[in-house]
């Protein structure tokens, strides 16, 4: 069975400063990863997604993640944080099967002070 | 880019009604869509893959009589939430698969969810 953990259930960075937001996951195979963003009251948005090609995959709104087999983990980093960054975000595992269902992790707040 | 709209955005009702939710995607073709239950400061858990022209496929301990999805056009699924009671209130979100690309390249396009409160 497949599986992700997020390590932090709340993140909070000042403005300006690194995010760091962790994701192990569980898979007998090569996984597809993505992480997701939700902002409040609102459906989930995309930031990135690995599929087997480069381990280091760059999104949007200047967020990145790391693909890392020998530690089983796909942390979700950004250089600098602005205050729209608050929102939660979610790790995600897609399943093999031939809905390819979505797996989610139980998320991170992410707080982001003035 | 794709979008995928979901309609209402909240809705309050009183107990032992049914409340139809919608969701439609706008620009794209969807023969496969999902329906999602959110409770408050937790993850999303999956309810049921709702296949266009067939019936849909409910994860372990959903009650299909209860929660009805209809999946009649490629572009709109529905989820009926019937005699709706206080622990059905819940936020409610779909997706639907983009068909661009294959397999699991292909996107997951979210809708921004409904609020349903029972009272």
């Amino acid at each position: 069975a497949q599986s992700v953990t997020q390590l932090d259930s709340h993140v909070s960075v000042s403005e300006g400063t690194p995010v760091l937001l962790r994701c192990n996951y569980s898979s007998s195979y090569s996984p597809s990863l993505f992480w997701y963003v939700q902002h409040p009251n609102k459906g989930l948005q995309l930031l990135l997604k690995y599929t087997s090609a480069a381990t280091l995959v760059k999104g949007i709104n200047g967020f990145e993640a790391e693909f890392k087999k020998s530690e089983t983990s796909f942390h979700l980093t950004k250089p600098s944080a602005h205050m729209s960054d608050a929102a939660e975000y979610f790790c995600v595992v897609s399943g093999r099967d031939s809905s390819y269902k979505l797996i989610f992790g139980s998320g991170t707040r992410l707080l982001v002070r003035p | 880019g794709a979008v995928v709209s979901q309609h209402p955005s909240r809705v309050i009702c009183k107990s032992g009604t049914s409340v139809k939710i919608e969701c439609r995607s706008l620009d794209f073709q969807a023969t496969t869509m999902f329906w999602y239950r959110q409770f408050p400061k937790q993850s999303l858990m999956l309810m049921a893959t709702s296949n266009e022209g067939s019936k849909a496929t409910y994860e372990q301990g959903v009650e299909k009589d209860k929660f009805l999805i209809n999946h009649a056009s490629l572009t709109l699924s529905t989820l009926t939430v019937t005699s709706a009671h206080p622990e059905d209130s819940s936020f409610y979100i779909c997706s639907a698969r983009d068909p661009v690309g294959t397999g699991v390249m292909q996107p997951q396009h979210f809708g921004d969810g409904t609020r349903l409160s029972i009272l």
